[in-house]
């Protein structure tokens, strides 16, 4: 399935609550990156890592947390700290290389879980 | 930071005819902007890139153009048939040798439909 797996594709949660969204990607990938998807706002980066234990925040980090204790997989955690959690959120997974490389540094997407805040 | 532009919105175009996207970046350093296509319920997948280096590039019925000066590119697809229907996001990012991965500014998106 493309080689980048999400799960669950759907969820849905109380307020104040916390809850983990899975990624895990078998591409051999050293970058990961989360992104939100809302309607007509295009794609937003959460929080990207290059390496195994670190990570960097994007655009809009605030009320969500990462880890990445393994090479394959990138856990987003959003919290109750989120005031807008409803959205559909996207995992990517990219290799890292030379710019102007054919294929280095291309975005490989998961298919997505879709979070709903009741 | 970088922002990136798209217009427009929706566009709408007859089976056969052609369909032009386009997006304006605001950071002069920026040197790749790849295009990503999202069918309805689906992933969004990349369809083509341009780095900074060349003006154009083309794959069958798809076409990117640069214009570094005005900061500009734009999607050109030819012939376009109803599975062209889908959304589509620019993106524009400043990838530096040696400095790992990158983050890359996407474009609100294109919602084409193509009328048979």
């Amino acid at each position: 399935d493309g080689g980048i797996t999400q799960s669950p594709k759907y969820l849905f949660r109380k307020e104040g609550q916390n809850v983990t969204l899975s990624c895990e990607q078998n591409l051999n990938h050293d970058a990961m990156y989360w992104y939100r998807q809302d309607p007509g706002q295009g794609l937003r980066l959460i929080y990207y890592s290059q390496i195994v234990n670190d990570f960097q925040k994007g655009d809009i980090a605030e009320g969500y947390s990462v880890s990445r204790e393994k090479k394959e997989s990138f856990p987003l955690t959003v919290t109750s700290a989120q005031k807008n959690p409803t959205a559909f959120y996207l995992c990517a997974s990219s290799s890292i290389g030379e710019p102007f490389n054919s294929g280095a540094n291309v975005l490989t997407f998961g298919a997505g879980s879709r979070l709903t805040v009741l | 930071g970088e922002n990136v532009e798209q217009h427009p919105s929706t566009l709408s175009v007859q089976e056969g005819d052609s369909a032009v996207i386009k997006c304006t970046y605001s950071d002069s350093a920026s040197n790749y902007f790849p295009w990503y296509k999202q069918e309805l319920g689906k992933r969004p997948q990349l369809i083509i890139d341009i780095r900074s280096n060349v003006g154009e590039k083309k794959d069958q019925r798809i076409a990117v153009t640069l214009n570094k000066t005005a900061k500009h590119f734009s999607l050109h697809i030819t012939e376009t048939q109803p599975e062209d229907s889908a959304v589509y996001f620019c993106a524009a990012s400043n990838q530096r040798s040696g400095a790992g991965s990158y983050q890359l500014t996407f474009g609100k998106g294109t919602k084409l439909s193509v009328i048979p």
